[in-house]
């Protein structure tokens, strides 16, 4: 069975500020994905970022990237530029990449708020 | 808007009662997913359809059960609720291959009262 864990429950930053969520994860498999997902006020699951776990080089969606340790089994999302409306619950994810099983296992979240 | 619908968006019930909760996945999706989020448990995986048939069973309570129909919608039913099982339930559809993102409908809040 995976695990993740993410353990800042809250962060804050400032508008324009850099900010790093962390998270880190268990598992005895070989290749996987993991996701961020950002959940607002509003309550919807928005997907931020993906990394499959095969490819070494670091994803990236604009302000978004991550920082994807395999060794040390972590996966933290970095976020640039902070503005407002990425105050949200961060969740980071795991799922298998073999099979069609491919449910998420979520860690328990990360609330950032974004100061002005 | 993700492409994945779920009804009704808001649901209040009573103790002991049934209810159902419908997901239409994204138009080529094959995969439809269940979660629960409470603020005691989580966001916890229920179970996975794909193309009709169940794949994966996670911490769903025998009380609840899932049905993936020819069309592909997929309904969640909940019975004999108790003061627990309010949460929000969300569905989600992916396509199972190379790019398996999922993506979450709005969510359906359940309040047992």
């Amino acid at each position: 069975a995976q695990t993740v864990t993410q353990s800042q429950p809250e962060m804050s930053v400032q508008e324009a500020e850099t900010v790093t969520l962390s998270c880190t994860y268990d598992t005895s498999e070989n290749n996987y994905y993991l996701f961020w997902y950002k959940q607002p006020p509003s309550r919807q699951m928005i997907l931020v970022i993906r990394q499959e776990a095969y490819k070494q080089q670091n994803a990236t969606e604009n302000r978004f990237s991550v920082n994807f340790q395999k060794a040390a089994k972590s996966f933290s999302l970095k976020i640039s530029d902070s503005q407002l409306g990425d105050t949200a619950m961060y969740f980071c994810a795991f799922m298998k990449s073999s099979g069609s099983a491919r449910q998420l296992t979520f860690g328990s979240g990360t609330q950032l708020t974004v100061l002005p | 808007d993700s492409g994945v619908t779920q009804t009704p968006k808001h649901l209040i019930t009573a103790t002991g009662q049934r209810v159902t909760l419908r997901c239409s996945p994204r138009s080529g999706d094959l995969s439809v997913y269940w979660y629960q989020q409470s603020l005691d448990q989580g966001l916890q995986f229920l179970i996975q359809y794909y193309n009709g048939e169940e794949r994966a069973k996670g911490n769903i309570l025998e009380r609840f059960s899932a049905q993936q129909f020819p069309d592909l919608h997929s309904e969640l039913n909940l019975s004999s609720l108790e003061l627990g099982d309010s949460a929000l339930y969300f569905c989600a559809s992916s396509v199972v291959g190379a790019r398996s993102e999922a993506f979450f409908g709005q969510g359906t809040r359940l309040t047992v009262v």
